[in-house]
């Protein structure tokens, strides 16, 4: 079965490092997807992707954050000078199709686990 | 008030049971819902979408209140597997950017 996968699994950092996670998404699809969880907390959306460009973000996404599509697989979450409030589990997503006929499903990564000391 | 509300839990039952839940959405224009179920420490998994009318696949059913706001899970017949932590997802827009609730935590019991 096809997968979205990530790496690193876990990477432990200092703060005010720079950190850049990989996602390789489902090959044949279209819209990439990075949410985080914070430990104990609920999933958040941070920033979908479609067509090399940024589609929607959230207010988490600001300048420390970027997404890049450097090649035809590979997705990445750059954080530029990582804080201690950083630390989460950063999941990748795609999808194949947007949710308009409802019909489309999104793929989670296993995550990276992002520690800031 | 919270986008995506659930009842944490923990609903503690033992194997075939049936357990039931709900989550409450806050805007009234959303467009997709979902049930996610997560592991502990894994990604989601999506383990239905809801729909209109209600829908069931296999031991376990959805409801769709839009005049109320809320959805509901029904799981039959519990196994120890179906323990996991049950999540709430709206999408306001047919675009992913999903709202997840925090999660309902169900244990099943030998």
């Amino acid at each position: 079965e096809p997968e979205v996968t990530q790496t690193p699994s876990h990477q432990v950092t200092q703060m005010g490092q720079e950190v850049i996670l990989r996602c390789v998404p489902i090959s044949n699809h279209l819209y990439f997807y990075w949410y985080r969880q914070i430990l104990g907390q609920k999933v958040e959306f941070l920033v979908s992707f479609y067509n090399n460009e940024i589609s929607e973000k959230s207010e988490i996404f600001d300048d420390q954050f970027s997404v890049e599509r450097p090649d035809g697989s590979n997705f990445t979450l750059k954080i530029r000078s990582t804080k201690l409030e950083d630390s989460a589990m950063y999941f990748c997503a795609s999808s194949d199709t947007g949710l308009a006929d409802n019909t489309g499903e999104l793929f989670f990564g296993e995550g990276s686990r992002l520690t800031v000391l | 008030r919270k986008e995506v509300e659930q009842d944490p839990g923990p609903f503690n039952v033992p194997e075939g049971a049936t357990v039931a839940f709900n989550c409450t959405y806050s805007n009234s224009a959303s467009q997709s819902f979902f049930w996610y179920r997560q592991d502990c420490r894994k990604e989601p998994k999506l383990l239905m979408s809801v729909y209109s009318s209600g829908n069931e696949d296999g031991r376990f059913t959805a409801q769709l209140n839009r005049a109320s706001q809320y959805i509901s899970l029904l799981i039959r017949d519990s196994k120890l597997s179906d323990s996991a932590t049950y999540l709430c997802v709206v999408d306001r827009s047919n675009d992913y950017k999903l709202s997840f609730g925090a999660g309902t935590t169900v244990t099943v019991r030998a």
